[in-house]
């Protein structure tokens, strides 16, 4: 089974910390990407990466960083953490020609951040 | 440009009746459709997906979902359900172009499930 684990479940940061999320996977897959979960709005692409050091923009990265320096870890950061990323993170994994939705797409349980 | 709309944020049923869970999309392609289910403190599953295929598609646990086309909906059924149902639904959109690939997701549907 893969698995893909986001290494706390829940976290209270202060405004202005530089808050990190760390997502691992065991599977060896190429790919890793960072959502973010709101009531009323589904999820949303913030970052992803295709290979060690390698990243892309999705469609919210502002506020966000992301960092890949080994395949089985992909780091979601916060550089000064504010209210408005109070929210659920999720983290998911797959092989690189696994596209979104195939079966080998696989998402972590999730962050709930608080950011107080 | 590609839009899901899930059409009830909440659907509450009792234990053992048929669910209908309602998505509506818009895209100017062909798109890819598919259901995600989340549990409490779990992360997103895949339920089912329609890439062109058939379009009546059958999943996990019981529950389908039919493409149609001239009424741009993918709607998710299940004849009886039960109470491990008891979950959020995401209906979400995917184009694919070359290398590049869009997705976009529906705002979710929360299941209650009533003994």
């Amino acid at each position: 089974d893969v698995k893909v684990t986001q290494s706390s479940r829940y976290l209270v940061k202060r405004t202005g910390e530089k808050v990190f999320l760390e997502c691992v996977q065991d599977m060896d897959h190429e790919n890793m990407f960072w959502y973010r979960q709101d009531p009323g709005l589904g999820l949303r692409l913030i970052y992803f990466s295709y290979d060690v050091k390698m990243k892309e923009k999705g469609d919210i990265p502002e506020g966000y960083s992301v960092s890949r320096e080994k395949k089985e870890r992909f780091s979601l950061i916060l550089e000064s953490a504010s209210t408005n990323q109070t929210s659920m993170y999720l983290c998911a994994s797959s092989l690189r020609d696994r596209v979104f939705g195939s079966y080998g797409y696989t998402f972590g349980s999730g962050t709930r951040l608080t950011v107080v | 440009a590609q839009s899901v709309t899930q059409l009830d944020s909440h659907v509450s049923v009792s234990e053992g009746t048929p669910v209908l869970l309602r998505c509506n999309y818009s895209s100017s392609y062909s798109p890819s459709l598919f259901w995600y289910v989340q549990h409490p403190n779990k992360g997103l599953q895949l339920l089912l997906k329609y890439t062109s295929a058939a379009t009546l598609v059958k999943g996990i646990n019981g529950f389908e979902a039919e493409f149609k086309k001239s009424e741009t909906s993918f709607h998710l059924t299940k004849p009886s359900a039960h109470m491990s149902d008891a979950a959020e639904y995401f209906c979400v959109v995917r184009r694919l172009s070359g290398g590049y690939q869009k997705v976009t997701f529906g705002t979710g549907t929360k299941l209650q499930v009533i003994p």
